[in-house]
């Protein structure tokens, strides 16, 4: 089946520092990727969506000067988390469609803890 | 906001036992999805039901789709151990996007 690789899986970094996420879907071409962030016990919530060869579309309340995301393949979207402050500690997933696929595939997720 | 709710948000159940999870959203939809989350980890895809649909099958799941009280739910039937994670169901409109439910705990006791 379709997989959809996402690392680091997890990452400590300290206040002020920039951590970059990667997406990859490993055997299908994905035009679209969705970036998501998920707080401990609670649902993701859809940060922004990833386009190839074109700017990203956020979610109200995203800022996008703190959350960059770079989509510049078929198979690689990467979100990167500026000037991290503690508040950005979280649960970061990404997803992607197949073509030939209803259901979304997901990445296992990145854990930031911002220090 | 888009976000679905699902109740209840924790289920503690013996192994044999069936679960029931349900999930009410507010706008309009293509289809509804179901998901399960094991702890810390992704997201696993379980189940697609479309808008003009209202029951789907797949293995032990079973899922029903309400559109005029805008909601739907999910049976586990003969639970097992391995069944314990969370479930979030997530609603796809017109917009190409997943909007995710608040999510159900499930714990099947062995």
């Amino acid at each position: 089946g379709a997989v959809v690789s996402q690392h680091p899986s997890w990452v400590i970094c300290k206040s002020g520092t920039s951590v970059k996420i990667e997406c990859r879907s490993l055997d299908f071409q994905a035009t679209t990727m969705f970036w998501y962030r998920q707080f401990p016990k609670q649902s993701l919530m859809l940060m922004a969506t990833s386009n190839e060869g074109s700017k990203a579309t956020y979610e109200q309340g995203v800022e996008k000067d703190k959350f960059l995301i770079n989509h510049a393949s078929l198979t690689l979207s990467t979100l990167t988390v500026t000037s991290a402050h503690p508040e950005d500690s979280s649960f970061y997933i990404c997803s992607a469609r197949p073509m030939d696929s209803y259901g979304y595939t997901f990445g296992s997720g990145t854990r930031l803890t911002v220090v | 906001s888009q976000q679905g709710e699902e109740d209840p948000q924790a289920l503690s159940i013996q192994e044999g036992e069936n679960a029931t999870m349900n999930c009410s959203y507010k706008t309009s939809i293509n289809n509804l999805q179901w998901y399960r989350q094991n702890s810390g980890r992704g997201l696993v895809h379980l189940i697609l039901i479309r808008s003009n649909e209202r029951e789907k099958h797949s293995g032990r799941l079973r899922v029903t789709l309400d559109t005029s009280k805008k909601s739907s739910s999910l049976l586990i039937t003969a639970s097992r151990a391995a069944d314990t994670a969370s479930y979030f169901c997530a609603t796809e409109t017109g917009a190409n996007n997943l909007f995710f439910g608040t999510g159900t705990r499930l714990t099947v006791i062995p």
